[in-house]
């Protein structure tokens, strides 16, 4: 069974900071990951993917994600927030295989402070 | 820019009836799904479809038929609607080898009453 955990529901931080948002993933095969960003009242934006190659992936707006197999994690960063980097966050993972099903995390809302 | 429009944006049901959400896409996408979201459960896959005149069962889709007649439109059908069925539900989009990055729509807010 795949699963896509996200241990921090909230996570608050000031303009400016960095912030690093977790997710880690149980399975043993290969895998696709990625990141969504969910502002108030809207549907998903795709951030990153990860499938292979090098570990560090950039995406949009200054974020980027790290892959680590011996973690089994993928972890959000972004070395300056702006307050409108509030929403919520979504990993994703989904196998190699015929399924074409993205399994989501519950999510880690992302409150900048100025 | 890849597009996926749903409606109604909002809908209030009455318990037993019978309510049906429509989505569209202008991506030429082979793959669309359907989502709910809920406080606790995040995402969850209700109905996906491969293409034109395919539907397949997603995680959660018991009370939930699906209806693929053509590449553009997937819509989500609740024969008897019931006040467990209030949630957001998102309809995306997404090409074929590329199942991992999807396109949504800006979700459907359903009360039902």
């Amino acid at each position: 069974t795949q699963t896509v955990s996200q241990s921090d529901a909230h996570v608050t931080v000031f303009e400016g900071d960095s912030v690093e948002l977790r997710c880690n993933y149980s399975y043993g095969g290969s895998i696709y990951l990625s990141w969504y960003i969910q502002h108030h009242g809207r549907g998903l934006q795709f951030l990153l993917k990860y499938y292979s190659g090098n570990p560090v992936v950039q995406g949009v707006n200054g974020f980027e994600a790290e892959f680590s197999k011996s973690d089994s994690s993928f972890h959000l960063r972004k070395a300056s927030v702006h307050w409108s980097d509030s929403a919520v966050y979504f990993c994703a993972a989904r196998i190699t295989g015929n399924t074409r099903k993205l399994i989501f995390g519950l999510g880690t809302t992302l409150q900048v402070q100025p | 820019e890849a597009a996926v429009t749903q409606s109604p944006r909002n809908k209030v049901a009455v318990t037993g009836g019978k309510v049906t959400l429509s989505c569209n896409q202008t991506n030429n996408h082979n793959n669309m799904y359907w989502y709910r979201q809920d406080t606790g459960h995040g995402l969850r896959l209700i109905h996906y479809s491969y293409g034109a005149g395919s539907t397949e069962k997603g995680d959660i889709p018991d009370g939930y038929k699906a209806s693929r007649p053509s590449q553009e439109n997937f819509s989500l059908i609740l024969e008897l609607a019931t006040p467990s069925q209030t949630s957001v539900y998102f309809c995306a989009s997404g090409g074929q080898g590329e199942g991992e990055r999807l396109f949504f729509g800006h979700g459907t807010k359903l009360s039902v009453l």
